[in-house]
């Protein structure tokens, strides 16, 4: 089993519509997560960060946090063209480390 | 607000050469870590720094070196370069060793012939 699992996608959401991008783990204790924009040829961006169960908002952007289920996602409100990017979701695991999935392809159709 | 940078952006080498990649954050930040990418395998740990004096190796670490040179730089070494490390390289930083978050520098592109 992956340490990290994501859809790749591509994901498509027309634009306006709410995008849902899911992330599983397997590391029980994690507790600190993570997720990242990259668009092609750019480097990975930090999104949102959450720690503890439940839904952390920023913007349009919400991350929600299930420890029991070891499952992240991400949802994106009134989703822009703009919002068409690879998304990374990571957890770091013990003291140094960072943890990443491959990413889901996100594709905001206009 | 540079936040991390990388140098170079773009390089192309012979199989067997040698070369260093650079990386400088200017947040104060203690960890600091080397990353590549490949299509489909996601960010692979190479090595990194907890703090300024150690470093150690991550997932990948064969064919490649580091050195902390001071709490702001974070070099990586290939002493002698393989087709198989044709990839792109990410430099990041935190503010303390895990459980925060990572910020990445722009990303050099190697490609090895």
């Amino acid at each position: 089993q992956k340490e990290v699992e994501q859809n790749s996608g591509p994901l498509s959401v027309p634009e306006g519509a709410i995008a849902s991008l899911n992330c599983t783990y397997s590391d029980r204790v994690s507790q600190s997560f993570f997720w990242y924009r990259q668009y092609s040829g750019k480097s990975p961006e930090l999104i949102m960060s959450i720690y503890s169960n439940g839904d952390k908002e920023d913007g349009r952007f919400t991350a929600q946090l299930n420890k029991a289920s070891q499952y992240v996602s991400l949802l994106i409100r009134d989703s822009q063209p703009s919002d068409s990017a690879t998304y990374l979701c990571a957890f770091s695991q013990g003291t140094y480390k960072y943890i990443f999935g491959t990413g889901t392809r996100l594709k905001v159709l206009a | 607000n540079a936040g991390v940078t990388q140098t170079p952006k773009f390089q192309v080498l012979k199989t067997g050469q040698s070369m260093t990649l650079q990386c400088a954050q200017d947040m104060n930040h203690n960890s600091m870590y080397w990353y590549r990418q490949d299509p489909g395998m996601g960010l692979r740990l190479i090595y990194y720094s907890a703090s300024e004096g150690t470093t150690d190796k991550g997932e990948v670490p064969n064919g490649y070196n580091v050195s902390r040179l001071n709490k702001r730089e974070f070099s990586l070494r290939l002493e002698s370069a393989a087709p198989s490390q044709t990839s792109v390289y990410f430099c990041a930083s935190c503010a303390q060793t895990g459980g925060t978050e990572a910020f990445f520098g722009q990303g050099t592109r190697l490609t090895v012939v």
